[in-house]
C-alpha cells in the first residue's frame, strides 16, 4: 500500500478484556516494529520483525503482550488481560533499509477503563 | 549502547525568530541520524537524515539540521519559525536493526 496502515484507529476496552492491534506495512518493507507512546511522551520500543528471521522481543513490558507477522507482511499485536497502565498510542513503523528510516503508521489510541 | 538525548523537553519561540531543537547521540560506528515530527494525534512523520556527505543536510517544511562529528550532535534548526511548526520533534539514531529515539521536544511557535 502507500502508506503504513494501522486499525482500529482508536479503541477502548474494558481492564482485563484483550485487545488485538493491526498493523499493515507497505508492501515490500521486510522490517516491522512496534513502539509504544504514553501521553504524548517518548517512544518505547517493543517488537521488531525481520523477513523470516525470530522476531527481536525484547521490549515487550510483559509477558501479556505478543505479536505475530502472517507471511512476512500484516501483523497483530495481542495484549491480554488489559491493565490500565497499557492505556497508551500503539504505533507501527516498517522500514526497507534502515538508512531510509522507518514510515509510521497513524496509531492506534488505547484507552483502558 | 546507543543512546540519543533531546535536553529541551520544550522549546518556545516567537513567530519569524530562528529555532533550534537540540540532539546529541552516543553511537559506535557511523551513526544514521534522522529528525521527525509528531502533530497532534498523528503518527511519526520524517523530516530529514544524515547518513554520510555533507554535514548540513536539509529537509522538509525549511528545516535543516547539522551533523557535528566532534560534538555528537545533530541539531535541528529552521531560519524563520511558523505557527504551524508547533509539534514534538524526535531525534533517532540507528541501534542496531532499529532505531533509537530521544524522548522528543515540544516546540511552540507563538504568533
Amino acid at each position: 500500500g502507500a502508506g503504513v496502515s494501522q486499525s482500529p484507529s482508536n479503541k477502548v476496552t474494558e481492564k482485563g478484556k484483550d485487545v488485538e492491534l493491526r498493523c499493515d506495512p507497505i508492501s515490500g518493507h521486510t522490517a516491522l516494529y512496534w513502539y509504544r507512546q504514553s501521553l504524548g511522551q517518548g517512544l518505547e520500543f517493543l517488537i521488531y520483525f525481520q523477513g523470516n528471521s525470530a522476531p527481536d522481543k525484547s521490549g515487550l513490558p510483559s509477558d501479556r503482550f505478543s505479536a505475530e507477522r502472517t507471511g512476512g507482511s500484516v501483523s497483530t499485536l495481542t495484549i491480554q488481560r488489559t491493565q490500565q497502565e497499557d492505556s497508551a498510542v500503539y504505533l507501527c513503523a516498517s522500514s526497507s533499509q534502515l538508512n531510509y528510516g522507518y514510515t509510521f503508521g497513524s496509531g492506534t489510541r488505547l484507552t483502558v477503563v | 549502547a546507543q543512546s540519543v538525548a533531546q535536553p529541551e523537553d520544550q522549546v518556545n519561540v516567537a513567530e519569524g525568530n530562528p529555532l533550534t531543537v537540540k540532539c546529541t547521540y552516543s553511537v559506535s560506528g557511523n551513526p544514521y541520524l534522522f529528525w521527525y515530527v509528531q502533530y497532534p494525534n498523528r503518527g511519526l512523520q520524517f523530516l530529514l537524515k544524515y547518513i554520510t556527505g555533507d554535514n548540513l543536510v536539509k529537509g522538509s517544511y525549511g528545516f535543516e539540521a547539522e551533523f557535528n562529528k566532534s560534538q555528537t550532535s545533530f541539531h535541528l534548526k529552521k531560519p524563520s519559525a511558523l505557527v504551524s511548526d508547533s509539534a514534538l520533534y524526535f531525534c533517532a539514531v540507528n541501534a542496531g536493526n532499529m532505531l533509537t529515539f530521544g524522548g522528543g521536544t515540544r516546540l511552540m511557535v507563538k504568533p
